[in-house]
């Protein structure tokens, strides 16, 4: 049983450009969650969905940044024209169907985001 | 102020020794706690959850004091694969799930 799976790990982008980064559950999974973790700072939630549905995005910058986790295919967090700023460690976790926030999320191996 | 706060470290201890890590949190609804161990560049994995009366898992014990806001680590017995960065996790509300900036543990042999 493959483990929640990321990609690209490693992105560069120019300011300007747009990132895509992909995230697929573990099997059986239907919960995804995405969080930043900026260069010696803590991990930041910043969206949870469940299959074609947002239901917490309190942690999402209003602008440039937007995710989707549609009924076929990976979870995407999508973020347009991005800044130096948005240079960090993305991470995506997930949990099985029918559990609350608080249970176990498993984490992947992270893309890591350079803009330079 | 940070809803999680944590010593930064780093720990530098001997292979064997007993080393302890304190978190404390701001928001007194919190309800939920967890430590979290990740390696260098690596993703975050759950140690342990932490509960109201206390839990041991092997050489790892976690402790709740509700009434001080703080939650505490104990590593006994130090081994070198213990190296990692330590990070205290508290859910607050229904998804607010905030990540202390990590404790960084060396164990030396």
């Amino acid at each position: 049983n493959a483990g929640v799976m990321q990609n690209p790990r490693h992105l560069v982008r120019r300011r300007g450009q747009e990132a895509r980064l992909r995230c697929s559950p573990m099997k059986g999974h239907s919960h995804v969650y995405w969080y930043r973790q900026l260069p010696e700072e803590g991990l930041k939630f910043m969206v949870y969905l469940q299959k074609e549905n947002i239901i917490d995005e309190s942690g999402m910058p209003k602008e440039r940044f937007s995710a989707e986790f549609p009924k076929e295919g990976p979870s995407i967090l999508r973020i347009q024209q991005v800044v130096r700023g948005d240079s960090a460690a993305y991470f995506c976790a997930s949990s099985p169907p029918s559990t609350s926030f608080t249970d176990t999320q498993y984490f992947g191996p992270g893309t890591r985001l350079t803009v330079l | 102020r940070k809803e999680v706060e944590q010593d930064p470290g780093p720990f530098n201890v001997p292979e064997g020794a007993t080393v302890a890590f304190n978190c404390t949190y701001s928001n007194s609804a919190s309800q939920s706690f967890f430590w979290y161990r990740q390696d260098c560049r690596k993703e975050p994995k759950l140690l342990m959850s932490v509960y109201s009366s206390g839990n041991e898992d092997g050489r790892f014990t976690a402790q709740l004091n509700r009434a001080s806001q703080y939650i505490s680590l104990l590593i006994r017995d130090s081994k070198l694969s213990d190296s990692a960065t330590y990070l205290c996790v508290v859910l607050t509300g229904a998804n607010n799930l905030f990540f202390g900036t990590g404790t960084r543990l060396t164990v030396i042999p």
